[in-house]
């Protein structure tokens, strides 16, 4: 059964302090990973990923794929309250769009 | 241009009642997807609609759900005879096709009572 775990799932910090967020994955045929902030209902994309190496940059944001050992990472550098938020990991599987879901790492953000 | 917008946005029903969600996709997406998502939990896939192609319906979690989707673009989730176990929040994302490198912009979402 495909799964995506995400870990921690929650995590405190301060302002200006740096995360690390967590996803790995355990999918049958993986086409791609993508990256969701997730502040009230509405999910909102950040980064898709599908080669081993390449960061992918927004601004404070990073991620990075390891394709052999089937994890991502998200990182966020000098936080700020307005990165509190849910942030979800999706892998997709075959053929199809389907995103599968981890659960989310709810990250809160203190002055 | 307009995003996907959902409606209601909150929804108390009671047990034993059907409800109806609708979606209205990106102008032009041909993929249609829902997906809920309960208290603390990550996204769960239910259905999706992807031009005139019968849907996957393969996450539906019993046969008291079904979805249509009229025209190619609005889509209606109905959950007959609603149980506690279905308050969640209902979400709608579209993508212009359902090829795997497509972006799936998500509408706000539903939220379910049923009480």
């Amino acid at each position: 059964e495909d799964k995506v775990v995400q870990s921690p799932l929650s995590l405190v910090v301060h302002e200006g302090d740096t995360v690390t967020l967590n996803c790995s994955y355990e999918v049958t045929n993986f086409r791609s990973l993508l990256w969701y902030k997730q502040e009230k209902k509405a999910p909102t994309f950040l980064f898709m990923l599908t080669s081993s190496g390449i960061e992918k940059k927004s601004g404070r944001l990073s991620s990075i794929l390891d394709k052999k050992e089937l994890f991502s990472i998200l990182n966020i550098t000098a936080t700020q309250t307005g990165d509190s938020a849910v942030y979800l990991c999706a892998v997709i599987s075959g053929g199809y769009n389907k995103l599968i879901f981890g659960a989310g790492t709810r990250l809160a953000v203190h002055p | 241009g307009a995003g996907v917008s959902q409606s209601p946005s909150n929804k108390v029903t009671e047990k034993g009642k059907d409800v109806e969600l609708r979606c209205d996709p990106i102008s032009g997406h041909t993929a249609l997807y829902w997906y809920r998502q309960s208290l603390g939990q990550g996204l769960e896939f239910l259905i999706y609609f992807q031009g005139n192609s019968a849907p996957d319906k393969s996450g539906l979690p019993s046969d008291r759900f079904s979805a249509e989707r009229t025209g190619g673009s609005v889509s209606t989730l109905t959950i007959q005879r609603t149980q506690q176990e279905d308050s969640a929040v209902y979400l709608c994302a579209s993508s212009l096709s359902a090829a795997p490198g497509d972006t799936q912009y998500f509408g706000p979402g539903t939220r379910l009572t049923v009480l």
